[in-house]
């Protein structure tokens, strides 16, 4: 079975310091997609960033960066200069096929002002 | 833009009632269509998706049901509730790279 794997259930950070959570995942396709959703204290679920398996560079969004480690299964995301507004659930998802997403269990940040 | 709707935001109902929640999405056609529910502290669970009107996949076993009437609508229902489907319900569309966007939820209490 295809599994997603978030280790962390609650990382802390001080305020404009860098954090990074873990995720790792388990398939034996070659071809799939992964990312990071955001699910602050309103329970609005946010994509945050997305990353193909065929590509070898690392994506980014402004603020939020991921370390892909294809042979390793592992896919974390790395904040930085952390807000007080990123303070949330975070979740780590990976799409295999037949339309479906295979969750993470979701890590809880908190972030020290 | 695409928008997801829900409704309605809070629900609280005895057991054994019935229930209808309604999913709808603007700017976009032929999505696929999901329902999750999300227990307080944990994950999501998939209950239910559509890649097409009246095409429903079921993920769990349980006494909730899907329907798609419309090619934007997406409907979850119970004709008698238990306390065990009390939860945070989640509507999401899908996209054709394979992302997620998700609706503001409803927070269903049985009582």
């Amino acid at each position: 079975a295809q599994t997603v794997t978030q280790s962390q259930p609650e990382m802390s950070v001080q305020e404009a310091e860098t954090v990074t959570l873990s995720c790792t995942y388990d398939t034996s396709e070659s071809d799939y997609y992964l990312f990071w959703y955001k699910q602050p204290p309103s329970r609005q679920m946010i994509l945050v960033i997305r990353q193909e398996a065929y590509k070898q560079q690392n994506a980014t969004e402004n603020r939020f960066s991921v370390n892909f480690q294809k042979a390793a299964k592992s896919f974390s995301l790395k904040i930085s200069d952390s807000q007080l507004g990123d303070a949330a659930m975070y979740f780590c998802a990976c799409y295999y096929s037949n339309y479906q997403l295979i969750w993470g269990a979701g890590t809880k940040l908190i972030i020290k002002p | 833009s695409q928008t997801i709707h829900q409704w309605p935001a809070t629900l609280v109902q005895p057991v054994g009632s019935p229930l209808s929640l309604e999913c709808t999405v603007e700017g976009t056609s032929n999505p696929n269509l999901y329902w999750y529910r999300q227990a307080a502290g944990r994950g999501l669970q998939l209950l239910f998706y559509s890649v097409g009107i009246g095409q429903i996949s079921s993920e769990v076993p349980q006494n909730l049901s899907a329907s798609r009437p419309q090619d934007r609508q997406f409907i979850l229902s119970s004709k008698k509730l238990l306390l065990s489907d009390s939860g945070f319900y989640l509507c999401a569309w899908g996209t054709g790279n394979n992302e997620q966007f998700f609706g503001p939820g409803t927070r269903l209490t049985v009582l």
